[in-house]
């Protein structure tokens, strides 16, 4: 079924710290794999993305990796900050046209 | 670019009035839109793909006599809750997939904030 597991469902860390969090999909045909961040009351912010021709991609302390055979991807922040403090969804393509979100992770960043 | 509007931002009515929620693409022609709900700590649930000129096709589990969706043009879809119930009160979020873009992005657009009564 169209499915998209997220771990952990919260993750707190201190300041200056890394974090990650993993995501597995159930649909091969996948081929697009965004990542979220949400505050509290508004819209989700697409932070980055991965498509299904790329094995890893990183933006500044953001990074996303990809394993299509395992059906895998998982996003990685370095150097956290407080301000990276938020609500952080991965997401997945199926049936090529409309994308299935994971549960959500709760990332706390402690000064 | 790439920006979604949508209106309103909140709105409060009694159960068993109708509300209908806009989504709109501000620069980008969106042939599909989607719309989902959020309830408080939880994830978006996909409610419905909404494409112009046809009509929507729902997730399982969402009654189309209740969420009536209508895609007249291509940066405009509506969502209409009808006869809501305090049941309905969520956070609905739409999105646009903007007109030939292989891969499925979305804009999002802020959120309106249902609470019935």
């Amino acid at each position: 079924g169209e499915n998209v597991e997220q771990h952990p469902s919260t993750l707190s860390v201190q300041e200056g710290d890394s974090a990650v969090i993993k995501c597995t999909y159930s649909d091969s045909a996948s081929n697009y794999f965004p990542w979220y961040k949400q505050e509290l009351g508004k819209r989700p912010q697409l932070i980055i993305d991965i498509r299904s021709n790329v094995g890893e991609k990183k933006d500044q302390r953001i990074a996303v990796t990809l394993n299509k055979t395992a059906k895998h991807f998982s996003l990685h922040i370095t150097e956290t900050q407080p301000e990276d403090s938020a609500v952080y969804f991965c997401a997945a393509t199926f049936n090529t046209d409309k994308l299935i979100f994971g549960t959500g992770t709760r990332l706390q960043v402690f000064p | 670019g790439a920006v979604v509007s949508q209106h309103p931002s909140w709105v409060i009515c009694k159960s068993g009035t109708s509300v209908k929620i806009e989504c709109r693409s501000l620069d980008f022609q969106a042939t599909t839109m989607f719309w989902y709900r959020q309830f408080p700590k939880q994830s978006l649930m996909l409610m419905a793909t909404s494409n112009e000129g046809s009509k929507a096709t729902y997730e399982q589990g969402v009654e189309k006599d209740k969420f009536l969706i209508n895609h007249a043009s291509l940066t405009l879809s509506t969502l209409t809750v009808t006869s809501a119930h305090p049941e309905d009160s969520s956070f609905y979020i739409c999105s646009a997939r903007r007109t030939g873009d292989f891969y499925n992005e979305q804009f999002f657009g802020p959120g309106t904030r249902l609470t019935v009564l």
